[in-house]
């Protein structure tokens, strides 16, 4: 089975701030990964697809990269509405999910 | 996409419960579909899919061997038998539309139903 390691686990950031989080795969996944924002009770919403490919719809502020490995979600000037819960997701071979990083206000 | 869970509820540990997961707004055979399911508080785990034509299914190891998963394409409806439900099965499950026929990431969430297993 394929493991996903996110980090942080929790991050403290401010507006305006530049957030990175890491996720890393224990095998190569190629670019078959992708990213979520959950906000509480509510379901997740797909942020990032193949590693790099930004959602319609999704603010231009989100962007992702990596293959193989190690890959990165970052949020170049954060928002107010932008702290929530973010995933990682591989589906190279089944479906994998990262445990999660909590952007918090600082 | 709609996609709307039902049979949650309350099961002693060892019982079956089964949920189904209406799915509307798309043609539902077209697309793979995956259960996911998250204890409270605690993060998003994979627990099992199902192609879009219904004849390869997959399984988490913490699942295999006591959930089955099916759908109905004519009724755009997916299912998950559950059976010897453990106390560690407590969670939200919700149902999720990959995006494609047999793989990809998940495109589309439902709002969940919960699931408690306790005696």
């Amino acid at each position: 089975d394929i493991q996903m390691t996110q980090s942080p686990s929790t991050l403290s950031a401010s507006v305006g701030d530049r957030v990175v989080i890491t996720c890393r795969a224990s095998q190569s996944i190629r670019s078959w990964l992708a990213w979520y924002q959950q906000k509480p009770g509510k379901a997740p919403k797909v942020l990032i697809y193949k590693a790099s490919s930004l959602e319609s719809g999704v603010p231009s502020r989100f962007s992702g990269s990596g293959s193989g490995t190690e890959f990165t979600l970052t949020i170049s000037s954060l928002q107010p509405d932008d702290f929530a819960t973010y995933y990682c997701q591989q589906y190279d071979d089944l479906w994998t999910f990262g445990q999660g990083t909590k952007v918090e206000i600082k | 996409v709609q996609l709307l869970e039902s049979g949650g509820g309350l099961v002693q540990p060892g019982g079956s419960l089964r949920l189904s997961c209406a799915a509307s707004g798309f043609t539902f055979s077209s697309y793979a579909m995956s259960w996911v399911r998250q204890a409270p508080g605690k993060g998003l785990e994979w627990v099992s899919a199902i192609v879009g034509g219904g004849g390869t299914t997959h399984y988490a190891a913490s699942v295999k061997g006591r959930f089955t998963i099916s759908r109905d394409n004519s009724k755009y409806t997916l299912y998950l038998q559950m059976d010897s439900l453990r106390a560690e099965d407590t969670a939200l499950y919700s149902c999720a539309r990959q995006s494609t026929w047999s793989s990809g990431w998940t495109d589309s969430w439902g709002q969940g139903t919960l699931v408690t297993v306790s005696s």
